[in-house]
């Protein structure tokens, strides 16, 4: 069965003090990992699509990776306004068909 | 702009009753989807469509219906024999879907109570 776990499920960070949140997966053909961030009340904001093992993509303060079986996102000196859930999820076949599989979410709190 | 709008923001259900969540895209996408979003679980699939009058279950569809009219439209019915409603729902959209390389935008959701 195609699994995504994300780790820790919760994060606590001091303004500045750089961190990761890993993704790793279970899929029997991965046809792409997506990285979103959720806001409280919100719907997710769609942050990186990774390809394929090696690729890397840079947003601001955020970087994800991917390897063949995790991803990570790493968040450089983070701000209070990075605070909020991050969310993975990976492309993959299911009975037949494509669909996205999501895990639970890392809650991301940065602290002034 | 373009984007998804879903509306209303805040539902009320009666037991016994039948509601509808609105879900409009400008985006030109043919994908459409609805999830459920628990707390402490991951977003679970209820419906989608790839393209005009043609829509599959996803994992979770029974209490569900929906119907794909408009290329912009894909409402979502919450019907009596749903028994656990309460959640929040949110409606996705996509280039297309099945080319293995699209990426899911999301509307701001709808949050569903039961009274």
């Amino acid at each position: 069965e195609d699994q995504v776990t994300q780790s820790p499920e919760a994060l606590r960070l001091q303004e500045g003090e750089s961190s990761s949140l890993n993704c790793s997966y279970t899929v029997s053909g991965l046809r792409g990992l997506f990285w979103y961030r959720q806001d409280p009340g919100k719907g997710p904001e769609f942050l990186f699509t990774l390809y394929s093992a090696g690729e890397e993509k840079e947003k601001e303060r955020l970087k994800a990776t991917l390897t063949k079986k995790e991803s990570f996102l790493h968040i450089t000196a983070p701000k209070p306004e990075d605070s909020a859930t991050y969310l993975c999820a990976v492309q993959a076949i299911q009975g037949g068909s494509e669909k996205l599989v999501f895990g639970k979410g890392t809650k991301l709190t940065v602290n002034p | 702009d373009g984007g998804i709008t879903q509306s209303p923001k805040y539902l009320f259900r009666k037991e016994g009753q039948n509601v509808t969540l609105s879900c409009e895209q400008n985006l030109n996408h043919d994908a459409m989807y609805w999830y459920r979003q628990d707390p402490g679980q991951g977003l679970r699939l209820i419906y989608y469509s790839q393209i005009v009058n043609d829509f599959q279950k996803g994992d979770i569809a029974e209490g569900y219906s929906v119907s794909r009219e408009k290329k912009e439209s894909f409402p979502l019915t919450v019907t009596s024999a749903q028994k656990n409603p309460t959640a929040f729902y949110l409606c996705a959209s996509s280039i297309m879907a099945g080319s293995g390389r699209e990426t899911q935008y999301f509307g701001p959701g709808t949050r569903l109570l039961v009274l």
